[in-house]
């Protein structure tokens, strides 16, 4: 079974700290996204990478940023927490390449709050 | 651009009862449809999916048929349980692209 794993489940940090949350998995998938879930709002697209060191940005970028130093390892940063960026962020992953319909399978989310 | 729009929640039913959600789709080309679900304090995982036009998806008593003519999924079960109570998401992804639309959730609640 695919396996993504978040670094944390629940995450406090205060309002200008810089926040790291880290996203692993072990399927050698190509594609990695982070996503941030809001009541109404569904999954909304912050980073995806579809390579290491390549990154895209999504719908929702500002106030983020990524790093994918490894295949297996995707990180998203707040480089200044604010109240606004509290939320449920979930990770995910997918195999790339071309022609194909590739589901993404998810992390257990990590629930962000800033004070 | 590609789209989802899915039935606002929250949806309340007694146990046995009958499921649909609504779910439709804009996109600029032939897009892969799939029903995620979300128990609460997990992560989403693929409950099904359907690749063309007419076909149907099915898992753990759920189907979604995917009509291009209404441009619909919607997912149904003919006999829900407590078990059930989650959030369920549309979504879809245009073959060969990883990018995924996602609907905004619908929650389900069953009672006993």
């Amino acid at each position: 079974d695919v396996k993504v794993t978040q670094s944390s489940r629940y995450l406090v940090k205060r309002t200008g700290e810089k926040v790291f949350l880290e996203c692993v998995q072990d399927m050698d998938h190509e594609n990695m996204f982070w996503y941030r879930q809001d009541p109404g709002l569904g999954l909304r697209l912050i980073y995806f990478s579809y390579d290491v060191k390549m990154k895209e940005k999504g719908d929702i970028p500002e106030g983020y940023s990524v790093s994918r130093e490894k295949k297996e390892r995707f990180s998203l940063i707040l480089e200044s927490a604010s109240t606004n960026q509290t939320s449920m962020y979930l990770c995910a992953s997918t195999l790339g390449g071309q022609g194909g319909s590739y589901e993404q399978y998810f992390g257990p989310g990590t629930r962000l709050t800033v004070t | 651009g590609n789209s989802v729009t899915q039935m606002e929640g929250p949806v309340t039913l007694s146990e046995e009862a009958f499921l649909t959600i609504n779910c439709t789709y804009t996109a600029t080309g032939y897009p892969s449809l799939f029903w995620y679900v979300q128990y609460p304090g997990e992560g989403l995982q693929l409950l099904l999916k359907a690749t063309k036009a007419d076909d149907k998806g099915s898992n753990k008593g759920f189907e979604a048929t995917y009509r291009k003519e209404t441009t619909s999924f919607h997912l149904e079960k003919g006999s829900v349980q407590v078990s059930d109570s989650a959030v369920y998401f549309c979504a879809l992804s245009l073959k060969g692209s990883s990018d995924m639309r996602f609907g905004a959730g619908t929650r389900l609640t069953v009672k006993p």
